[in-house]
């Protein structure tokens, strides 16, 4: 079946405007994470949803960054007021119930001119 | 706070040679460790981990909680094997699937 899929793919964006990057995972899967991959460095974890409990949000790096999940379906991530040092690809992975394994998305690479 | 460290940025051999990419960690609890890996054009995906104890494409890798390593290794590297490999860390209780990343490592298996 499809695999977690995010859009756009690419965005590039002035400084200072706000960005909405979308991730739908795969159906079924009750956990989302949302990571930040600089480049050459690692992921770096952003935020997680669980089903219907709070998010886990202490990875966000600024209140500049926030998501809202759906249910168990589409979530956003918006950073406002982007910066350049907000440049990155920006990875959602999804996974079933009460297993490890995290399906990652394609990512969506985002470029703050 | 959870640390993983994967000292080599890249990694060449040659096929049909042993290979071995390098994870240590710093946690003081009892993690999980996982092998993640993307090969060219593709998802990073789950390549092992260490609960299982099972060989994936010819890849193993041991936990060693005394060196705090969990090394990945192939004793006859392929081609194919050509990828970026993520060493990751999940503390567990209430960090459950929250993934600590190393910085990855570049393998290339040349012909």
């Amino acid at each position: 079946g499809a695999g977690v899929s995010q859009s756009p793919s690419n965005k590039v964006t002035e400084k200072g405007k706000d960005v909405e990057l979308r991730c739908d995972p795969i159906s079924g899967h009750t956990a989302l994470y949302w990571y930040r991959q600089r480049l050459g460095q690692g992921l770096e974890f952003l935020i997680y949803f669980q089903g219907n409990s709070a998010p886990d949000k202490s990875g966000l790096p600024s209140d500049r960054f926030s998501a809202e999940r759906t249910g168990e379906s589409v979530s956003t991530l918006t950073i406002q007021r982007t910066q350049q040092e907000d440049s990155a690809v920006y990875l959602c992975a999804s996974s079933p119930p009460g297993q490890y394994e995290q399906y990652f998305g394609p990512g969506t690479r985002l470029t703050v001119t | 706070a959870q640390r993983v460290t994967q000292p080599e940025k890249l990694l060449s051999v040659f096929k049909g040679a042993p290979v071995e990419l390098k994870c240590n960690y710093s946690y003081s609890g009892s993690p999980e460790l996982f092998w993640y890996v993307q090969y060219s054009r593709q998802r990073l995906q789950l390549l092992l981990r260490h609960i299982s104890r099972e060989s994936i494409k010819g890849f193993t890798a041991d936990l060693n909680k005394g060196e705090t390593s969990f090394h990945l290794k192939k004793p006859f590297a392929q081609e194919e094997d050509s990828a970026m490999y993520y060493c990751a860390l999940d503390a567990g209780g209430t960090s459950y699937g929250k993934l600590t990343f190393g910085q990855g490592t570049i393998l290339t298996v040349h012909p």
